[in-house]
Parts: structure tokens; sequence; C-alpha cells
């Protein structure tokens, strides 16, 4: 079952901060975020794993609320460079492939 | 360090033919999995397998399409007698193992059927 991801598509301007959310109908063991841009192949960003752990990377962050089978990612004053489709991917079991979600067009104006 | 590297980058096919799409993995990652994406669409995934070991293809079509990871050389997609729905872009993700690392993925394999 894929997870889906809201919202569909953001439109942000410099400076302003954005939560992608991330929601699975299984248990999960992990979640993984890529970031892919236009004709390029997708950028691994970070993995959380059950846990509720929060992390970080530079002004990208994210959460998983395992009990909620969420994760949010959250980008801080955004970037021109932030432009792009965020995708989640989701891991039932520990070394199982990863399952993605629709994915999330960001588009940072100046 | 080289990264996850296919070939061709751009293929064209016209129906009926067969197109071959080549992974090589990152130095050091023993697990290759192909995910295919349409435009303005997420990854689906394929297959994922092991050095001579097919771990999990539940997202390949049953006709058409196989998938291999010999001991020697990179992965290979085959997909036979390809029809215009076969038309896509085609991931090549590798990682290190059964644990869960960050998945590096090829710049992709963008299929074109005429």
């Amino acid at each position: 079952q894929q997870p889906v991801q809201s919202p569909q598509a953001v439109i942000l301007r410099e400076g302003e901060d954005a939560v992608i959310n991330c929601s699975s109908s299984k248990a999960l063991y992990s979640v993984h975020w890529y970031r892919q841009k236009h004709g390029e192949a997708p950028v691994f960003l970070m993995i959380l794993l059950k846990g509720g752990e929060q992390k970080g990377h530079e002004k990208i962050s994210a959460s998983f609320n395992e009990k909620k089978q969420q994760s949010s990612l959250y980008l801080t004053a955004s970037q021109l460079s932030y432009s792009g489709t965020y995708f989640c991917g989701t891991e039932i079991d520990a070394g199982n492939m990863l399952t993605f979600g629709g994915g999330t067009r960001l588009m940072v104006k100046p | 360090n080289a990264g996850v590297m296919q070939n061709p980058r751009h293929l064209v096919r016209r129906r009926g033919q067969e197109a071959r799409l080549r992974c090589s993995p990152m130095k050091g990652h023993s697990h290759v999995y192909w995910y295919r994406q349409l435009p303005e669409e997420g990854l689906k995934f394929m297959v994922y397998l092991q050095k001579e070991n097919i771990i999990d293809e539940s997202g390949m079509p049953k006709e058409r399409f196989s998938a291999e990871f010999p001991k020697e050389g990179p992965s290979i997609l085959r997909i036979q007698q390809v029809v215009r729905g076969d038309s896509a872009a085609y991931f090549c993700a590798s990682s290190r193992g059964r644990q869960t690392y960050g998945y590096t993925f090829g710049s992709g394999t963008r299929l074109t059927v005429v």
C-alpha cells in the first residue's frame, strides 16, 4: 500500500517555511525522504527509524510518529535550491524495499 | 567513487522490440532495486535483487519483464515486445545491505516506445 503525501504541491517565497506529511496505513519500520529535481535522479535526504526520532539536515528536518504511522518533513527558511519534488519512502520491515508516496511538488520563488 | 551507473540514458524502441536497461551499483553496494516513473508521477517499485538472487519481484508485470543481477556484471532489466505503455523513466537504486540504509539512485534510463 502506497503512503499518502500531503500537500500535493506547495509554492513558497524564499525564506518561508513548509511542512510535508507522509501517512501510511501499515506499521512502519522506517521512513526515508528524497528530493528529485526535474529530469534528475532522486537524492537521499534522511532516514527515520521507528522510535519517534527527529532528524535534521541543514535547515531540513523530519519527525516520525510511529504510533500514528506518520512522518513530517520540515523545511525552514526555504531557499531557491529547495525546489523540487519530495518523496517519502516507507519500509515495513528492516531490509525490505521502499514503497514511495506520490510526491509533493515544492516551488520556491524569489 | 562513482555512483550508480545506468545506461543508456535514453533509449528509443519500436513497438515489438526488446529493451535492455543496465545498472551498475555503487561500489560496496550489493542490493539493487528497479523503479519505474511515469511523467509527473511517483516511483513504482518493480524488483529487488541481490547477486544471483531475486529477493522481491512483486512489482514486476507478469509478462514481458525480467530482471537479473549476475555474479559478474551489471544488473539488467529486460522488457520484451515493448508497447507504448512501457514508455517511462526507469531508475535503478543500490544500497549497502539488508539493514536500513539510504538508497543511491542512478540517473535513470528514459525509454520511449514509438
